[in-house]
């Protein structure tokens, strides 16, 4: 089967750093992707990992564990507009994605 | 930069209609998707396509769907007869070889 867990929702406040996790079983892995989706938008991307560890983009970055099944996005330096749903996509054999229900973040002042 | 387009951006139609909606890919892209995205469910794989012919398919996807590619830069999402919970948002995406997939802003597709 396939299965990906997120958390529903999280809260942070603006300047503070918040890590989202994901967990994952599926048929095939091809690499994690993580979206960034605020509301009635298009998935825009942020980042893709293939290989285990962590990889750096600015504010963002994203761990992976093969073997462990489990990905998290962490993001530095809140900021207002970082408000949005957090999605957590497995990349499958075939090319699809299979995305889990995404994490809602609410950034506070 | 470039970017998928879509269009139209909002569809309205009455139960029983066809309906189809269109994606501008990014140009040098070679594979395509659809997503849909009922509201406030996650985002769900409906197909991709390569090489002009259906790569992979989900079982959404039945035969009421289909996909074209009808010129060198236009991929199409018909829905034959649409049903009330067809109404979703269509993501159309591509990518240039396997690994980053791009997102059109979608179409909202409201049955009635």
């Amino acid at each position: 089967g396939q299965n990906i867990d997120q958390p529903t929702e999280m809260t942070a406040t603006e300047g503070a750093i918040v890590q989202i996790n994901c967990t994952y079983q599926t048929s095939g892995f091809n690499g994690l992707f993580w979206y960034q989706q605020h509301a009635g938008e298009a998935p825009t991307f942020l980042s893709y990992n293939v290989l285990d560890g962590l990889e750096e983009k600015g504010r963002f970055s994203s761990f992976l564990s093969r073997s462990k099944g489990y990905s998290y996005l962490l993001l530095k330096e809140l900021q207002m507009k970082d408000s949005a749903s957090y999605l957590c996509a497995v990349y499958n054999q075939g090319g699809k994605l299979i995305f889990g229900q995404g994490t809602e973040l609410s950034v506070k002042p | 930069e470039p970017e998928v387009t879509q269009t139209p951006s909002h569809q309205v139609t009455q139960m029983g209609q066809e309906v189809i909606l269109r994606c501008v890919p990014i140009s040098n892209h070679l594979y395509f998707y659809w997503y849909r995205q009922i509201l406030g469910q996650k985002v769900e794989f409906l197909v991709s396509f390569y090489n002009n012919e259906i790569s992979e398919k989900s079982e959404i996807f039945d035969d009421q769907f289909s996909v074209e590619r009808p010129d060198g830069s236009n991929f199409t999402l018909k829905i034959r007869s649409t049903k009330l919970e067809d109404s979703a948002m269509y993501f159309c995406a591509s990518e240039k070889s396997p690994d980053t997939q791009y997102f059109g802003p979608g179409t909202r597709l409201t049955v009635l």
